[in-house]
């Protein structure tokens, strides 16, 4: 797991609720990742960041949202709109450096809708 | 879409024998691999990486072949221990659009019988 955190490391929300899933990193790394893995699939891409203040949507993006106010955070919010919630939320950071880029992962955080 | 994808999605090996994880890749233009393992109810580590230019990467107990011809990706895990038992998963460098991006397959689970 590195220098990343994740929290909670599980969490319950009710239909309707919006919930923020925290993810830290004390390693330096510019770039920040966010993704979903279903039971048996890959990860795949939610959001990710370059940089501070700057934010690209992934391959899933909708239904959430994140916000990547200091070089050290990059929380992910799963609104209401999310229709299938449930799964495990990964976070990564990576240092993109002469054409590699790898990405180091957090412990993860499983999230369940009641 | 292009996508990393597993021959195998189960492998199951007697402890101290060898383990190869196989994985193709469709995308030519892709630079840079890496092998990722994850146990159950935790975030992937990484395990070794290998660049296009390599066709074979030696770590500590693992290996990885790159044969760019077929676009074939395997791990070699050496004298395979109960604790190798994992999930591993291949990734995919992909870089275009001003980022890079990890594309990963779904996996194959190890499971080590003593």
């Amino acid at each position: 797991d590195g220098g990343i955190t994740q929290s909670p490391k599980y969490l319950f929300r009710k239909e309707g609720q919006n919930v923020t899933l925290s993810c830290e990193q004390n390693l330096n790394h510019d770039a920040m990742y966010w993704y979903r893995q279903d039971p048996g699939q890959g990860l795949r891409l939610i959001y990710y960041s370059q940089i501070v203040n700057d934010f690209q949507k992934g391959d899933i993006a909708e239904g959430y949202s994140v916000s990547r106010e200091k070089k050290e955070s990059f929380p992910l919010t799963v609104t209401s709109a999310q229709k299938n919630p449930t799964a495990f939320y990964l976070c990564a950071s990576s240092m993109p450096s002469g054409g590699t880029d790898t990405q180091y992962f957090g412990p993860g955080t499983r999230l369940t809708v009641l | 879409g292009e996508s990393v994808g597993l021959h195998l999605p189960t492998l199951s090996v007697q402890e101290g024998d060898n383990s190869i994880i196989n994985c193709a890749y469709s995308n030519s233009a892709s630079d840079y691999f890496i092998w990722y393992k994850q146990e159950s109810g935790k975030g992937p580590q990484f395990i070794i990486d290998i660049r296009s230019n390599m066709d074979k990467r030696q770590g500590q107990r693992v290996t990885v072949l790159l044969n760019k011809t077929v676009k074939h990706l395997s791990l070699q895990i050496a004298a395979t221990q109960p604790g190798d038992s994992a999930v591993y998963f291949c990734a995919e460098n992909w870089v275009g659009g001003g980022y890079n991006k990890l594309i990963f397959g779904a996996g194959t689970r190890l499971a080590v019988h003593p």
